[in-house]
């Protein structure tokens, strides 16, 4: 039972570029997170999904897409880089919303 | 809004002193679960405690203890006897009902150093 991996743990990028990280849970889970954090400002919401097919906006969506094609994965893209998007991105897993998230060991991306 | 302030930013003690960690939280709803997080050195997120709005019982777990008043919107965290394994970032969050589903707020985390 690994819980909630994520792909690749780091990644450097230049302005413009693509990429999509990957994350996984292998708990059933129904509900999973994006979450980005920053130095002082602990950790935001980017986008959520509350169940496979589904997903929504968080606090800070833009400059990122995901998708939730089957349950335990849950896939963030960034389509043209940029250098406010460096940053550690943890993603998340629960139940349901309101249970306790479980989160992955982080991406550190930077974006030069 | 909901909101969960932390204002203690970094807190540095000796080994075997206590050492209690702030969280103040704002939010409207009734109904709200209340969590602290580690972030140790080595950067993952691990999971201590979840509290429910309606659970005012202060829990202990070994030298970890928590202390929840509604009354002033805190939910405080005390390491006793603290180690140098404890030198960490600890994040205080809140989930509740606001945005249509239980969305988790964070704090900015404080950062606790504990020299031998």
């Amino acid at each position: 039972n690994a819980g909630v991996t994520q792909t690749p743990k780091f990644r450097v990028l230049k302005t413009g570029q693509s990429m999509t990280l990957l994350c996984a849970q292998d708990m059933n889970h129904e509900y999973m997170y994006w979450y980005r954090q920053d130095p002082g400002m602990g950790l935001r919401l980017i986008h959520y999904s509350v169940g496979e097919g589904t997903t929504a906006k968080g606090e800070v969506p833009d400059g990122y897409n995901v998708s939730r094609l089957k349950k335990q994965n849950f896939l963030l893209g960034l389509e043209s880089a940029a250098p406010s998007q460096t940053s550690v991105y943890f993603c998340a897993s629960s139940t349901q919303g309101a249970d306790t998230q479980y989160f992955g060991p982080g991406t550190r991306l930077t974006v030069l | 809004a909901q909101k969960v302030t932390q204002a203690q930013t970094e807190i540095s003690v000796v080994e075997k002193e206590d050492v209690t960690l702030d969280c103040v939280y704002e939010t409207r709803d009734t109904t709200y679960y209340l969590f602290w997080y580690k972030q140790p050195p080595s950067g993952e997120l691990v999971f201590l405690i979840r509290r429910n709005s309606f659970d005012e019982q202060n829990e202990i777990s070994g030298r970890y203890s928590w202390n929840f008043q509604k009354s002033t919107s805190s939910f405080n965290f005390t390491i006793t006897a603290s180690q140098v394994v404890d030198s960490a970032v600890y994040f205080c969050a809140l989930s509740d009902g606001s945005g249509g589903y239980n969305k988790l707020i964070f704090g900015a985390g404080t950062r606790l150093a504990v020299h031998p």
